[in-house]
């Protein structure tokens, strides 16, 4: 019982530096999210992907891009990494069924650091 | 916009007595409500959710919460606290009728007193 997937668990990279975080789900979900963890922050939408081949701005866009690769795949990169991008980043996934109060199931995170 | 704010970043309680954690909604329509749990270095899992059916939603662990729409409040009450309940605690807003984002507090952390 895979649920959501997400790699890597740790990353540090240096300021301008791009990386990629993965994430598969294996429930046959429709939705997609990347969200991030700061202290005092609670858990803020980055992207959000309701279906395989669209995505949607969540409320702190800036500095990512995804891709939904197909239904599994929904991938988050940071194109030059800056210090304010230090953060847990965790990855979701739900039915996305509307008219039904989804549940959202949450990937383990991934611990990234950019000094 | 729809948002949730959750009242107190962190409450402390005695193991055994109640524990009620507040979140007040802002949404133009009728919202859908989650909780959230998170135990350390995990990811966040589902302890209830109301969607328009009971207004008083029954979760795991003993947990529940009242809709109460006079008040755009969705509190979450234990009668009994455990050690294991410590942890962060999230409400969560959904807005069915636009689409199937949902919108986090910024937590709770739930402290218990031996």
């Amino acid at each position: 019982n895979a649920g959501v997937t997400q790699t890597p668990k740790f990353q540090v990279l240096k300021t301008g530096q791009s990386m990629t975080l993965q994430c598969a789900q294996d429930m046959n979900h429709n939705s997609m999210y990347w969200y991030r963890q700061d202290p005092g922050m609670g858990l803020r939408l980055i992207y959000y992907s309701a279906s395989e081949g669209t995505t949607d701005k969540g409320e702190v866009p800036n500095g990512y891009n995804v891709s939904r690769l197909n239904k599994r795949e929904f991938s988050l990169r940071l194109e030059s990494a800056a210090p304010s991008q230090t953060s847990v980043y965790f990855c979701a996934s739900s039915e996305g069924r509307r008219g039904i109060g989804n549940t959202i199931y949450f990937g383990e995170g991934s611990w990234l650091t950019v000094v | 916009a729809q948002s949730v704010t959750q009242l107190g970043s962190h409450v402390s309680v005695s193991e055994g007595a109640l524990v009620l954690l507040r979140c007040n909604y802002s949404s133009s329509v009728p919202p859908y409500l989650f909780w959230y749990v998170q135990y350390p270095n995990q990811g966040l899992q589902l302890l209830l959710k109301y969607t328009s059916a009971a207004t008083l939603v029954k979760g795991i662990n003993g947990f529940e919460a009242e809709f109460k729409k006079s008040e755009t409040s969705f509190h979450l009450t234990k009668p009994s606290a455990h050690m294991s309940d410590a942890a962060e605690y999230f409400c969560a807003v959904s807005d069915w009728q636009r689409d199937d984002k949902i919108i986090f507090g910024k937590g709770t952390r739930l402290h218990i007193l031996p």
